[in-house]
């Protein structure tokens, strides 16, 4: 069975960073690409990022290109999303989501999310 | 970025009643292999998102046939089929066509 296991929730002092976690089990985790999607609250889906735990390469929407990094470690089949300079428009909840590829394609697992809270 | 508009729905939807959900892209979604690259998804509440539709009418594995997605490049419907319960979330359609995928902003479904 297919799982994308999260970390817990994390909260973070404005201006530091926060790493979350998401551990894939049931598949070769270096047969697919590992997405992540940001929620704010009571808003909908935005996609942030893409990696391929292959080759480590990566690819991020523009508005999250200084805010993202995405790392894998394929010997623990886990991916990680770093965000850096926390500031209040951070607080949201993010998912990891699989797909085949980085494009033409579609999420069809999803872990069931991290909320993050920024606050002083 | 393509634009993905969906449309609102005449809630609550009673229960055993068809709802159809409406998304268009701002660009046409339609791939030289012939393939639409549109996706559906519903977030129940408290849940993360679940893949019902892609490529803009195959059913994702273990999706009631009552799901159904139809369109043509720039406009798509979800249809749901005697609505119940557990269809109660958000839907959202989703385009992987181009760099970046994007998503509509969500249409709300509730039941009467």
């Amino acid at each position: 069975e297919v799982q994308l296991q999260q970390s817990g929730p994390e909260v973070g002092r404005p201006g530091s960073s926060v790493k979350i976690s998401c551990k894939a089990s049931g598949y070769t985790f270096t047969d697919y690409v590992m997405n992540w999607v940001k929620q704010s609250p009571g808003q909908g889906l935005e996609w942030i990022g893409w990696i391929d735990p292959e080759y480590g390469s990566t690819d991020y929407a523009e508005k999250f290109k200084k805010k993202a990094t995405l790392t894998a470690d394929t010997s623990s089949s886990t991916a990680y999303i770093q965000l850096s300079s926390l500031t209040s428009e951070d607080t949201a909840t993010y998912f990891c989501a699989r797909s085949v590829g980085y494009t033409l394609y579609y999420f069809d697992y999803w872990g069931q999310g991290v909320m993050v809270t920024v606050s002083s | 970025d393509i634009v993905m508009t969906q449309g609102a729905l005449p809630n609550p939807v009673p229960s055993g009643e068809s709802a159809s959900i409406t998304c268009q892209s701002s660009k046409s979604l339609l791939y030289s292999d012939g393939k639409t690259y549109l996706n559906w998804y519903l977030q129940r509440p408290g849940q993360s998102p679940q893949l019902l539709i892609y490529w803009m009418s195959t059913r994702a594995s273990g999706v009631s046939d009552r799901f159904s997605g139809s369109g043509s490049g720039t406009d798509f419907t979800l249809k749901i089929s005697r609505v119940e319960a557990e269809d109660v979330g958000v839907y959202y359609c989703q385009q992987f066509l181009e760099f970046p995928n994007t998503f509509g902003a969500g249409t709300k479904l509730e039941l009467k």
